[in-house]
């Protein structure tokens, strides 16, 4: 499958913890943007990199969200002190020629 | 920056009947825009893009969209649906630089019925 695949599926967790997420773009992709998509909603951009570096992190919930794509290569999402209100589903896209292929996503819920 | 709506949350249609899915949007600068499919519990598809040229764009799965640039709009249709068009349909954009992030409509749900 050459398709973006994101790690794990589904998350449960409990309040105060850290969490991380993975995800792996298309070879040669080299942008990547990582998206929230609560229940019933349209997805929110968060962050996204060309390449290693990281262009834009304002859109980031809160401080305690950050996310890192060392050598270019896959990126990590790591919630730091999870709330509830972060319970939703973390979508990863890349991109080339203008089209985002987005991954299944990692479904979040905070207990 | 860029906003997007979806003027209908929920769409029920009978099978074989055609459909159109509304979208606008709001920009002070030119945009690309495009039309994504997501099925439960899943990632999102893309269905369709505009980026320029001609105003009718046709995608996968018989879906067409048109853009209207002086009504800000950009709906999708479909001449005749099947139940496994049942899905969360979203409208999005992007503009021409800042990253391309995509921003997003809240999503219509089709509901195709037998």
């Amino acid at each position: 499958d050459t398709g973006v695949s994101q790690d794990p599926r589904h998350k449960i967790t409990k309040r105060g913890q850290n969490v991380t997420f993975r995800c792996d773009p298309i070879s040669e992709h080299n942008r990547l943007y990582w998206y929230r998509q609560t229940l019933g909603q349209g997805p929110e951009f968060l962050t996204y990199f060309q390449n290693e570096a990281q262009l834009e992190k304002s859109r980031l919930l809160s401080d305690r969200f950050s996310a890192e794509r060392p050598k270019g290569s896959f990126s990590t999402l790591e919630i730091q002190r999870t709330e509830q209100g972060d319970s939703a589903m973390y979508l990863c896209a890349s991109r080339i020629y203008n089209e985002q292929f987005f991954g299944p996503g990692t479904r979040l819920t905070v207990l | 920056a860029q906003s997007v709506t979806q003027l209908d949350s929920q769409v029920p249609v009978f099978e074989e009947a055609p459909v159109e899915l509304r979208c606008n949007y709001s920009s002070s600068v030119s945009v690309y825009l495009f039309w994504y499919v997501q099925y439960p519990n899943q990632g999102l598809q893309l269905l369709l893009k505009y980026l320029s040229g001609s105003t009718l764009v046709k995608g996968i799965n018989g879906f067409e969209a048109e853009f209207n640039k002086s009504q800000t709009s950009f709906h999708l249709r479909k001449p005749s649906v099947h139940i496994s068009d049942t899905a969360e349909y979203f409208c999005a954009v992007s503009d021409l630089a800042a990253g391309n992030m995509l921003t997003f409509g809240g999503g219509t749900r089709l509901m195709v019925k037998p």
